[in-house]
Formats: structure tokens, C-alpha cells, sequence
């Protein structure tokens, strides 16, 4: 079974771009969540999705939105860039959510300049 | 809100046996994960713990209070490629649904 894949693996962007970032979960997954990771704050979770709704959010700004598909593959965008915002992006999948054992991707690691 | 706390380095032998504990007060508390995570890779679970106790899987054993808000991670027999960080994450309930919440994690260095 693949393991849960994430798009791009690494990005540089410009302050006040925004981005768009890719999540396959592993087949079967339905809940699929996303984290920000940064040495100081540690995994910091962004939101989850399951069955394209959006069931769980975490303390971010309004910049910060996604969205899930039919086939459970996620998206996440983030708007109007700031330095602050660079960081390793993580999603994870779970066959019913954040309860339970998650499996997560390797990460995109956006840098912001 | 919640609040999760786990000592942010930990130096230990290889062969030893090393306690890397994990406080926290949230309400609606579910369980509590351990993920292990080496530089530069995604985390991976270890252990979940929902009843009090001690819960044992091969060299890895993790234990649950419920009523102290306090969770510990037991490496047995430890092996370099033990070091890497160990997150704490704890489970709640939140507007009907399950959310987890990560403490900042400790970085475990096992030396020779």
C-alpha cells in the first residue's frame, strides 16, 4: 500500500504570494489533517478534513484555508505570504481521523523570502 | 485550552534505558499518542494509550495517569538509531469530533 504523498517537497516563494500545497492520502483514508512544524512551535495543527468536510480547525489566520476532494486528496493555500510562514507543511491520513493511529507524509518545506 | 510539557533535550547511552516524560491538562481527554520522529523525516506512531497503565511493545513501553495528567515513553536497550524526537500528542474532544493536539517534542541524543 503507497504511503501518504505530498507535493512539492520543497518551495521557495516571495512574500505576498500565495501557494498551494498537495496531500494523497493512503487509499482508503478518509480524514486527512494538516500541520505546520517549525523548530520554536513544534507541530502545530492547521485543520482536518474528512469526507471533504472540514471537521477540526486549529488557531490560524483566515491566510491559511483547504479543501478535500471525492477521492480524499487534500489541498492546502495559503495567501498573501509572510516570512513567518515558512516551515515544514505535514499532512497525515487516518482511515476515521485524528484519534486514531495517523500516518503521515513526508512534508513540504516552504521557504518564504 | 491545552497545554502539553516534555523536556525539550535528553542525552542517554546506548545500551541504557532512558524516561522521557510527558505532562498535560486539556479537558475531554481521549488518549495519548507518543510519535517518534528522526531530522528531516515525517513522524511515526509508536504507542496509544486510552486506560491508565503501562502499555509494552518490544523495546518501547509507554504509560498513562489519567488523574495526574502524566505520560511517560520507556526506551529499553537503546540503540543509536533511537535518537530522534519524541512527540507527545494528546486527544481531545473538540465540537464533537476528536482533535489532537502535539507538545514541541524532545529531542533524544544517544551516544556511544
Amino acid at each position: 500500500k503507497a504511503g501518504v504523498t505530498q507535493t512539492p517537497r520543497y518551495l521557495i516563494k516571495t512574500r505576498g504570494q500565495q501557494v498551494t500545497l498537495s496531500c494523497s492520502p493512503i487509499s482508503g483514508h478518509r480524514s486527512v489533517s494538516w500541520y505546520q512544524q517549525t523548530p520554536g512551535q513544534g507541530l502545530q495543527f492547521l485543520f482536518e478534513y474528512f469526507s471533504e468536510t472540514q471537521r477540526n480547525k486549529g488557531n490560524f489566520p483566515g491566510r491559511f484555508s483547504g479543501r478535500q476532494f471525492s477521492n480524499s486528496r487534500s489541498e492546502m493555500n495559503v495567501s498573501t505570504l509572510e516570512l513567518g510562514d515558512s516551515a515544514l507543511y505535514l499532512c497525515a491520513s487516518s482511515q476515521t481521523g485524528q484519534a486514531y493511529e495517523q500516518y503521515f507524509g513526508p512534508g513540504t518545506r516552504l521557504t518564504v523570502t | 485550552g491545552q497545554n502539553i510539557d516534555q523536556p525539550t533535550e535528553m542525552t542517554a547511552t546506548e545500551g541504557a534505558i532512558v524516561q522521557i516524560n510527558c505532562t498535560y491538562q486539556t479537558s475531554g481527554f481521549n488518549g495519548l499518542f507518543w510519535y517518534q520522529q528522526h531530522a528531516g523525516e515525517a513522524p511515526t506512531f509508536l504507542s496509544y494509550n486510552v486506560l491508565d497503565g503501562l502499555e509494552e511493545k518490544g523495546r518501547f513501553s509507554s504509560f498513562l495517569s489519567r488523574s495526574k495528567g502524566y505520560s511517560y515513553l520507556l526506551l529499553k536497550e537503546l540503540q543509536m538509531k533511537d535518537s530522534a524526537s519524541y512527540l507527545c500528542a494528546v486527544s481531545s474532544n473538540s465540537g464533537g469530533y476528536q482533535k489532537v493536539t502535539f507538545g514541541t517534542g524532545t529531542k533524544l541524543q544517544v551516544i556511544p
